[in-house]
């Protein structure tokens, strides 16, 4: 298998559940990113994970828990969600997370559907 | 922080015309602008990107022109196909920091046959 993996690509969950989605990618990199998709808004940017290490929260509520066990494998964990976090969740990523000269590519999975009731 | 604007949101062009998208943004630093193509059930995908020291690049089909004095970017899809129907994001990166991009909210292209 290559390229970035992502599962479940349809999770429908209550505002009381807890559920996660979990990223693989097959691509050797380094860096590995969630992004959330809704309708009619751009690409919002949501963590970023660089070696294992989170560097970038972009202040996302905390009912949105990610965790990076290795540069391999990327979690968001789903608590206490409200109707309006229904979206498509995005993992990409990346060689690195780039610097002054920024590099490379975002490599996308096909993302997972989220609906909260 | 950098703002991207993008137009239109929606494009229709019938098979073999040119299709142009456009985009602006707000922070002179950024120096860095990918397009990516979403088709229907997928992710974004990478068709094009360029650096603030070229004007102009090419790919084939397609091009990207840049101009940092007005702050704007264009993607220009000739002898368009049907399977160029998707949605296409521009994006800035200020910095060059492609973790940071900040991305303009889509334009549906749809190529009658």
């Amino acid at each position: 298998e290559t390229g970035v993996t992502q599962t479940p690509r349809h999770l429908v969950m209550g505002m009381t559940n807890k559920k996660s989605l979990k990223c693989e990618q097959h691509l050797g990199h380094n860096a590995m990113y969630w992004y959330k998709q809704s309708a009619k808004k751009p690409l919002e940017l949501m963590f970023v994970y660089n070696f294992k290490e989170q560097t970038e929260n972009n202040s996302v509520p905390s009912r949105f828990s990610p965790e990076c066990p290795n540069s391999s494998h990327l979690f968001l964990h789903l608590h206490t969600l409200q109707p309006e976090d229904s979206a498509l969740y995005l993992c990409a990523s990346s060689q690195d997370a780039g610097g002054a000269e920024g590099s490379g590519e975002l490599f996308f999975g096909e993302g997972s559907r989220l609906t909260v009731l | 922080g950098e703002n991207v604007e993008q137009h239109p949101s929606t494009l229709s062009v019938q098979e073999g015309d040119s299709a142009v998208i456009k985009c602006t943004y707000s922070d002179s630093a950024s120096n860095y602008f990918p397009w990516y193509k979403q088709e229907l059930g997928k992710g974004p995908q990478l068709i094009i990107d360029i650096r603030s020291n070229v004007g102009e690049k090419k790919d084939q089909r397609i091009a990207v022109t840049l101009n940092k004095t007005a702050k704007h970017f264009s993607l220009h899809i000739t002898e368009t196909q049907p399977e160029d129907s998707a949605v296409y994001f521009c994006a800035a990166s200020p910095g060059g920091s492609q973790g940071n991009l900040i991305f303009g909210k889509g334009t549906k292209l749809s190529v009658k046959p």
